[in-house]
């Protein structure tokens, strides 16, 4: 079935650094990805998307690109701020799931001045 | 555009009582919702996916008689936990998928409703 694999976290950075959470993600057929961000106490925000492969999705400096060859949608920022400090989530929708969601576990990233 | 509301948007309750969350499109019309629960530290759990006018099509493991879901018209979906017990306290999130001008794929989120049963 569809499934979503995220990197393991939680994720320590200080401020600037470079940014990668790795998502992988296995479906028949051709899903759209995703990568949503929750902050503390909230619901879920869309990131960013791509729908076919070779598309990179961006938004507020995150960036990923759907690879199907290698059927991963890494998210990638250059220089992070105290406030993307959230629990990001890979996600996947399309294929054999009839436009249900499928989510990644959950990535906590933490962010020092 | 796109905006989903959730109330309330924290709720405690006593055990054995009944409690309603609503969920609402605001600019939208959503021909189909969904409900999931999120545990503390964890992925979102797909619990049931509401079509307006029909039945709601729950997830494996899923207590039909105890969540009760409701979805009368295109802009309004209700999640009622009945007989909550403490077991049920957890974050409820909704997110319902526009028709039109959005991708058949993308969802939008509400803000969640904190669930607390004492």
């Amino acid at each position: 079935g569809d499934s979503v694999t995220q990197m393991e976290g939680p994720v320590t950075l200080s401020e600037e650094a470079f940014l990668t959470i790795n998502c992988t993600y296995t479906a028949t057929g051709y899903p759209s990805l995703f990568w949503y961000v929750q902050y503390p106490g909230e619901g879920l925000q869309l990131l960013l998307k791509a729908t076919k492969a070779d598309d990179k999705g961006s938004n507020k400096g995150f960036e990923a690109t759907y690879r199907k060859e290698t059927t991963s949608f890494h998210l990638e920022k250059g220089s992070v701020q105290v406030s993307d400090s959230a629990v990001y989530f890979c996600a996947q929708a399309g294929g054999t799931s009839y436009g249900k969601l499928t989510f990644g576990q959950g990535t906590i990233l933490t962010v020092h001045p | 555009g796109a905006v989903v509301s959730q109330h309330p948007s924290r709720v405690i309750c006593k055990s054995g009582t009944s409690v309603k969350i609503e969920c609402r499109s605001l600019d939208f019309q959503a021909t189909t919702m969904f409900w999931y629960r999120q545990f503390p530290k964890k992925s979102l759990m797909l619990m049931a996916t509401s079509n307006e006018g029909s039945k709601a099509t729950y997830e494996q493991g899923v207590e039909k008689d105890k969540f009760l879901i409701n979805h009368a018209s295109l802009t309004l979906s209700t999640l009622t936990v009945t007989s909550a017990h403490p077991e049920d306290s957890s974050f409820y999130i909704c997110s319902a998928r526009a028709s039109g001008r959005y991708s058949y794929n993308e969802q939008f989120f509400g803000p969640g409703t904190r669930l607390t049963v004492l």
